[in-house]
């Protein structure tokens, strides 16, 4: 089985500039979930898409967002870049949304400068 | 505010020593706890936790959970050098938000 792959792998932007990542989750996954990780805040929760809709959104600001296709492939976009949004983002999918059985993928590293 | 800490940040040790990585949270309407591994990117599935007092192990590894005092530990006997990782805890709430830990960066020293 086809673990979650994420792409582009690696990513560089310049400030001001808009971002659009992909997710592909396990065949017969539903929920996807996007992660942020930093070296000072660690990993935190974006948001998680369940058949097509958005079921869980963590404290970021609107510039971030995503949707979720009817095949479940995922896509997340962040606006307006700035500095502090050069990060590991990660996604994650499941079945049903279980944390538990969450499979992550390997990440998009995206550097703003 | 929900938050869950972890400690030590790093830990250095050498192989065949025993290790106790801790987690402390303070989230609302608890539902689970979990730990993860992350050796290069995409953090791995360990162990969740969900009942104080039973002991959840897998080989060298064991993780137990104190509903009561808020904390998790996870431990690991006999480290090897493959053990060297991020380890993270996270905490799931009744209504579906997950809270990571910052992880604690273990090496193991051959």
């Amino acid at each position: 089985k086809a673990g979650v792959t994420q792409t582009p792998r690696y990513l560089i932007k310049t400030r001001g500039q808009q971002v659009t990542l992909s997710c592909s989750p396990i065949s017969g996954h539903r929920s996807v979930s996007w992660y942020q990780q930093t070296p000072g805040q660690g990993l935190q929760f974006l948001f998680e898409y369940f058949s097509e809709t958005q079921r869980n959104k963590g404290n970021f600001p609107g510039r971030f967002s995503g949707r979720q296709f009817s095949n479940s492939r995922s896509e997340m976009n962040v606006s307006t870049l700035e500095l502090g949004d050069s990060a590991l983002y990660l996604c994650a999918s499941s079945v049903q949304g279980e944390a538990y059985e969450q499979y992550f993928g390997p990440g998009t590293r995206l550097t703003v400068t | 505010e929900d938050k869950v800490v972890q400690s030590p940040l790093s830990l250095v040790v050498h192989e065949g020593d025993t290790v106790t990585l801790n987690c402390s949270y303070e989230v609302t309407n608890f539902r689970s706890l979990l730990w993860y591994k992350q050796e290069k990117k995409a953090p791995t599935f360990l162990f969740m936790l969900t009942s104080s007092g039973i002991e959840k192990k897998s080989g060298r590894l064991s993780s137990i959970l104190d509903k009561k005092e808020l904390f998790s530990i996870l431990n690991i006997t006999a480290t090897q050098t493959g053990d060297s990782a991020v380890y993270l805890c996270a905490v799931e709430s009744r209504d579906d938000k997950i809270i990571f830990g910052k992880g604690t960066r273990l090496h193991i020293l051959p």
